[in-house]
């Protein structure tokens, strides 16, 4: 089975840097997602590691560590507009990885 | 832009009623979508993986005859919910693969608040 864990919520000033983690248990999975998701809308891919390391798209980087079984998503350069619901979500490979387990979810809010 | 629809955006109905949601995929074929179903403030549950042509798989603890799913073409799959009740009241989102494969994201439609009174 899959399991993933994330902080529940983050508070942030506006030009910050946040890291959220994703630690996880699974038996084994393709990669590492990260959605980002607004209150009443749906979710929006961000980013994808297959391979441990760092992945960058703008303001957004995401890193995967398969041996501690721990990633991360990092924001830089706060918005307010980044005050959203980011889930953290594994392809596993018993599923040939074309189903998502998502996290619970980490709650950021954005203060000025 | 988006490269999967979701329609109704929101539907309020007496409890009883059958809700139809459709869900397609825009400029792409899917032969696979996922169903999923959110709570306030928690996470996304897959309820159902939907198969162009054969009947969807169903995750455990979601009744099949109450949540009904059709994937009559590459493009559509439907989800109705049958003789809704106020428990059913939820944010229902679909998702597509752009490719079928493990290492690519899925791309979600914009979801439908269902509201059962």
């Amino acid at each position: 089975g899959q399991s993933l864990e994330q902080p529940s919520e983050v508070t942030a000033v506006e030009g910050a840097i946040v890291q959220i983690n994703c630690t996880y248990q699974t038996s084994g999975f393709y990669g590492l997602s990260w959605y980002q998701q607004h209150d009443g809308g749906a979710p929006t891919f961000l980013s994808y590691n297959a391979l441990d390391g760092l992945e960058e798209t703008g303001r957004f980087s995401s890193f995967l560590s398969r041996s501690d079984s721990y990633g991360y998503l990092l924001l830089q350069e706060l918005q307010m507009k980044d005050s959203a619901s980011y889930f953290c979500a594994v392809s596993p490979l018993d599923n040939a990885g074309n189903m998502l387990t998502f996290g619970g979810g980490t709650r950021l809010m954005v203060k000025p | 832009g988006a490269v999967v629809s979701q329609h109704p955006s929101w539907v309020i109905c007496k409890s009883g009623t059958s809700v139809k949601i459709e869900c397609r995929s825009l400029d792409f074929q899917a032969t696979t979508m996922f169903w999923y179903r959110q709570f306030p403030k928690q996470s996304l549950m897959l309820m159902a993986t939907s198969n162009e042509g054969s009947k969807a798989t169903y995750e455990q603890g979601v009744e099949k005859d109450k949540f009904l799913i059709n994937h009559a073409s590459l493009t559509l799959s439907t989800l109705t919910v049958t003789s809704a009740h106020p428990e059913d009241s939820s944010f229902y989102i679909c998702s597509a693969k752009y490719r079928e494969s493990g290492n690519q994201p899925q791309h979600f439609g914009d979801g439908t608040r269902l509201s059962i009174l």
